[in-house]
C-alpha cells in the first residue's frame, strides 16, 4: 500500500516565478492538507481540500492556491514567488469521517533564489 | 485560536535511558485530538502516538507513552529505553474536528551512545 507521495523532491525557482507541487494521497483517503515548514520551525497549515473544494484555509496570501482532482490527488500552486517562500512543503492525507490521523508525504523542498 | 507550546528546543538522553518531552496547548474546545509526530533528517513526518481528549486513559505505543493532563492542558511524551533511531525532531500537534493540525515549534532529541 503506497503512502502519501509528493513530487518533485526538490525544486529551485527564481523570485517572481510560479511553481506547482503535486501530492497523491494514501489509498482510501479523501482529504488532502498542505503545510509549509520553514527551516527550524513547525509546519504551518496552508489549506485543506475535500471533494475538490477548499474546506478551510490558513493565514496565507492568495498567491497560494490549490486544487483537488476527482482521484483525490492535489496540487499546490504558488505565484509570484518570494524569497520567503523557500521552505519544505508537506502534504498530508486523511479520511474526513475517519480517525483524524493525518499521514504525511516526504515533502518538497522549494528554494527561491 | 488554538496554540501549542513546546518549551524545550533541545533535549538529550543516554541510550537505553528514559526521556520526557513537554507540550502545553490552549483551546476552548472540550473534544479534540493531540498527537506527537517524529521528523528524522529524512524529513518524513511520522505519527508516534495520538490521544483523544475524551479518553482519560493515557495512550501507549510500545516504548512511547503520554501523560495527558486535560485540566492543565499538558501533553508530555515519554520515551523509554531510548534507541539511536529515536533521534529526531519531535512535534506536538493539536486537531479539532478533522481540521488543521496546529504544531508546536518542536524539540530536537539527541541520543547519546
Amino acid at each position: 500500500d503506497a503512502g502519501v507521495t509528493q513530487s518533485p523532491t526538490h525544486l529551485i525557482k527564481t523570485r517572481g516565478q510560479q511553481v506547482t507541487l503535486r501530492c497523491s494521497p494514501k489509498s482510501g483517503h479523501d482529504t488532502v492538507s498542505w503545510y509549509q515548514q520553514a527551516l527550524g520551525q513547525g509546519p504551518q497549515f496552508i489549506f485543506q481540500y475535500y471533494e475538490e473544494e477548499e474546506r478551510q484555509r490558513g493565514n496565507f496570501p492568495d498567491r497560494f492556491s490549490g486544487h483537488q482532482f476527482p482521484n483525490y490527488s492535489s496540487e499546490l500552486n504558488v505565484n509570484a514567488l518570494l524569497l520567503g517562500d523557500s521552505a519544505l512543503y508537506l502534504c498530508a492525507s486523511s479520511i474526513l469521517a475517519g480517525a483524524y490521523e493525518q499521514y504525511f508525504g516526504p515533502g518538497t523542498r522549494l528554494t527561491v533564489t | 485560536a488554538q496554540t501549542v507550546t513546546q518549551s524545550q528546543p533541545e533535549m538529550s538522553v543516554q541510550e537505553a535511558e528514559t526521556v520526557t518531552l513537554s507540550c502545553t496547548y490552549d483551546t476552548s474546545e472540550s473534544d479534540y485530538y493531540l498527537f506527537w509526530y517524529k521528523q528524522p533528517p529524512s524529513r518524513q513526518m511520522i505519527l508516534v502516538i495520538r490521544q483523544e481528549a475524551y479518553k482519560q486513559q493515557n495512550a501507549t505505543e510500545n516504548r512511547f507513552s503520554v501523560n495527558f493532563q486535560k485540566a492543565a492542558k499538558s501533553f508530555s511524551l515519554k520515551i523509554s529505553d531510548s534507541q539511536l533511531g529515536d533521534a529526531a525532531m519531535y512535534f506536538c500537534a493539536y486537531e479539532h474536528e478533522n481540521e488543521k493540525l496546529t504544531f508546536g515549534t518542536g524539540t530536537r532529541l539527541t541520543i547519546i551512545p
